[in-house]
């Protein structure tokens, strides 16, 4: 049974901080990652990828992969109020169709 | 350009009746799926459709049916819906790289009564 673990929050952080986000996985054939940002009531939305260990950034957003410690993070510099969301992990395997997705962290901007 | 829309938004049923909740996408994208989404139980796979033609279960298919009407379209029927089936559905569709990129619709929001 493929599991993917996030702390569910929620993860109150000040305006203009670091946000960090964590999520582990079980699989060690897991090969990319996802992190997803739902706005309540909403869809998820994707905003980063990432499938070889180390940083990749993008823009405010930083996602960490180490596949040794089977841990991906993200996080996101200068937070903003409209950062605030539940934001969900999900990996995948190699010629895989499917995503595994964790149960997701609320996080909670404060200005 | 839509992207994946879903229909409809809100649907009440009461237990026992059917319904089918309807899926496009306008991206010329091969894949397509079907996810529930419940508190504290997170996003759970129905089923999928790896491309025209070809449908495969997910993690928790029981009570439900698809049908991969042609590339663009992807439908969920509940038969005899029952209110453990009370949920919000999204379809996702994928993006044609080896790396699984999955895109939302916007859901439906469905009571079973």
């Amino acid at each position: 049974q493929k599991e993917v673990e996030q702390n569910s929050g929620p993860l109150s952080v000040p305006e203009g901080a670091i946000a960090s986000l964590n999520c582990t996985y079980s699989d060690r054939g897991s090969q990319s990652f996802f992190w997803y940002r739902q706005y309540s009531g909403k869809s998820p939305e994707l905003i980063m990828f990432i499938y070889s260990n180390g940083d990749k950034e993008d823009g405010r957003f930083t996602a960490q992969l180490n596949k040794a410690s089977q841990y991906v993070s993200l996080l996101i510099r200068d937070s903003q109020p409209s950062d605030s969301a539940t934001y969900l992990c999900a990996v995948t395997t190699a010629g895989s169709y499917q995503l595994t997705f964790g149960k997701g962290t609320k996080l909670s901007v404060i200005p | 350009n839509a992207g994946v829309t879903q229909t409809p938004k809100f649907q009440v049923l009461k237990t026992g009746q059917s319904m089918t909740l309807q899926c496009a996408q306008d991206m010329n994208h091969n894949s397509m799926y079907w996810y529930r989404q419940d508190p504290g139980m997170g996003l759970r796979l129905i089923y999928y459709s790896a491309s025209e033609g070809t449908t495969d279960k997910g993690e928790v298919p029981n009570g439900y049916n698809v049908s991969r009407l042609n590339k663009r379209e992807f439908s969920l029927r509940l038969e005899s819906a029952a209110p453990s089936q009370t949920s919000v559905y999204f379809c996702a569709s994928r993006l044609p790289s080896s790396y699984n990129e999955q895109f939302f619709g916007p859901g439906t929001r469905l009571t079973v009564l």
